[in-house]
């Protein structure tokens, strides 16, 4: 049973315009999630983070919402750029916890 | 600059022998995983380590072991009793249990098992 779901495999998105990320998670117990990037024959970078205490965060075109009481989170990316073109993965965890890994979503930003 | 050295990024063995990645970090984390990488899923962690000799399994441990001897390392070795070795391994460190500590990668090695 998947603990972290992203249910859309791809998404394709103009360049400049807005692209939303989203991830679902079964467990209540996660109060920590993180965002991943992903190139080809490449190690994930990690982009940005939230904990459960907040419902925003923001670094530069980058923004994550949590929702807790749907259990689920987006990322938002603004605006769009053909270098943003990855497979973006979603990650929750809590303390004391190993993080639990969605199957992610291949973002392709056309120009 | 710090980092997670994985090598080699391509290998290639027959199938019945057993292989060993190798991970190495320079960033003095306490705590280091393997996760393997096929289409379609995400990452499962095979095995972690928290602290020098000490490691547990992940949620896909079976025909994989590690060691954890030193600080920096955390070789990871497919034998031949693992069924589908043939995937992108992954190693990552962060400082441990800790709130606000993501995962930093390595950049990979991918296994090609015939």
């Amino acid at each position: 049973d998947q603990q972290v779901k992203q249910n859309s495999p791809s998404l394709s998105v103009q360049e400049g315009r807005i692209s939303i990320l989203n991830c679902d998670y079964t467990n209540s117990m996660f109060d920590y999630f993180l965002w991943y990037k992903k190139y080809p024959a490449e190690g994930p970078t990690f982009l940005i983070s939230i904990s459960s205490i907040k419902d925003k965060n923001e670094d530069g075109r980058f923004t994550v919402f949590l929702n807790k009481s749907a259990k689920h989170l987006s990322l938002h990316i603004v605006p769009s750029q053909p270098g943003d073109s990855a497979v973006y993965f979603c990650a929750a965890g809590n303390y004391g916890q190993n993080f639990v890994f969605g199957p992610g979503t291949r973002l392709s930003v056309l120009p | 600059d710090g980092g997670i050295t994985q090598s080699p990024k391509y290998l290639f063995r027959k199938e019945g022998q057993n292989v060993t990645l190798s991970c190495e970090q320079n960033l003095n984390h306490d705590a280091m995983y393997w996760y393997r990488q096929d289409p379609g899923q995400g990452l499962r962690l095979i095995y972690y380590s928290q602290i020098v000799n000490d490691f547990q399994k992940g949620d896909i441990a079976e025909g994989y072991s590690v060691s954890r001897e030193k600080k920096e390392s955390f070789p990871l070795t497919v034998t031949s009793a693992q069924k589908n070795p043939t995937a992108f391994y992954l190693c990552a460190s962060n400082p441990g249990w800790v709130n606000g500590s993501p995962l930093h990668f390595g950049n990979g090695t991918r296994l090609t098992v015939t």
